[in-house]
């Protein structure tokens, strides 16, 4: 079955060590997405990718990076330059245009 | 700067009770989204709304789109447990980002 993949599933880190967070998705999906949830709180978009080897900032982009080598893989990097990384981090995709976002079951980041 | 703003945050109500969810949005936008997590969970997508005036329904759940009063709503009849969860709408910015509201805790109590 198609989906989108992400692992670990629940991620401990020390303070002041990069994390990378792995994406996957074998839909053949053309735009990738990174979203971060607090508490309580909406999603807020990190980086998205609408094609290979290109990708933009979000709107809380600082102290995070991503790299679109692969049409299937997004991996975001915390860096320890991330303030308050501890959140619930959510991966997505869609066909380019469609709109309607599949979300990956998402990765707990626990930073002490 | 696109807002997206939900109300309420918290909604607590009991089987059989009908409601609605309500979502507020600053800018000019032709899509708009319902998506459903539950606790610990990731997003479940429910509705996209394309139109001005367009009516989608699955269910107790059913949303709608005014575009003109940036405005749309959930709403959910005669309410059952298995309906408890958090509730988002998210709008089009785009260039296909979404812009989120904070999300509406749903409770149904029996």
């Amino acid at each position: 079955d198609g989906g989108i993949t992400q692992s670990p599933k629940y991620l401990f880190r020390k303070e002041g060590q990069n994390v990378t967070l792995s994406c996957e998705q074998n839909l053949n999906h053309d735009a990738m997405y990174w979203y971060r949830q607090d508490p309580g709180q909406g999603l807020r978009l990190i980086y998205y990718s609408q094609i290979v080897n290109d990708f933009q900032k979000g709107d809380i982009a600082e102290g995070y990076s991503v790299s679109r080598e692969k049409k299937e893989s997004f991996p975001l990097t915390v860096t320890s330059a991330q303030k308050n990384p501890t959140a619930f981090y959510l991966c997505a995709s869609t066909p380019q245009g469609q709109g309607t976002l599949h979300f990956g079951n998402g990765t707990r980041l626990t930073v002490t | 700067e696109l807002k997206v703003e939900q109300n309420p945050l918290f909604l607590s109500m009991q089987e059989g009770k009908n409601y609605t969810i309500y979502c507020n949005y600053s800018t000019t936008s032709d899509r708009l989204y319902w998506y459903r997590q539950d606790p610990g969970k990731s997003l479940e997508s429910l509705f996209v709304l394309l139109s001005n005036g367009a009516v989608k329904q699955e269910g107790r759940l059913m949303a709608s789109l005014d575009t003109k009063a940036r405005l749309s709503t959930l709403h959910i009849t005669a309410a059952v447990h298995d309906l408890s969860a958090t509730y988002f709408c998210a709008v089009d910015g785009g260039a296909q980002k979404l812009v989120f509201g904070q999300g509406t805790r749903l409770t149904i109590n029996p």
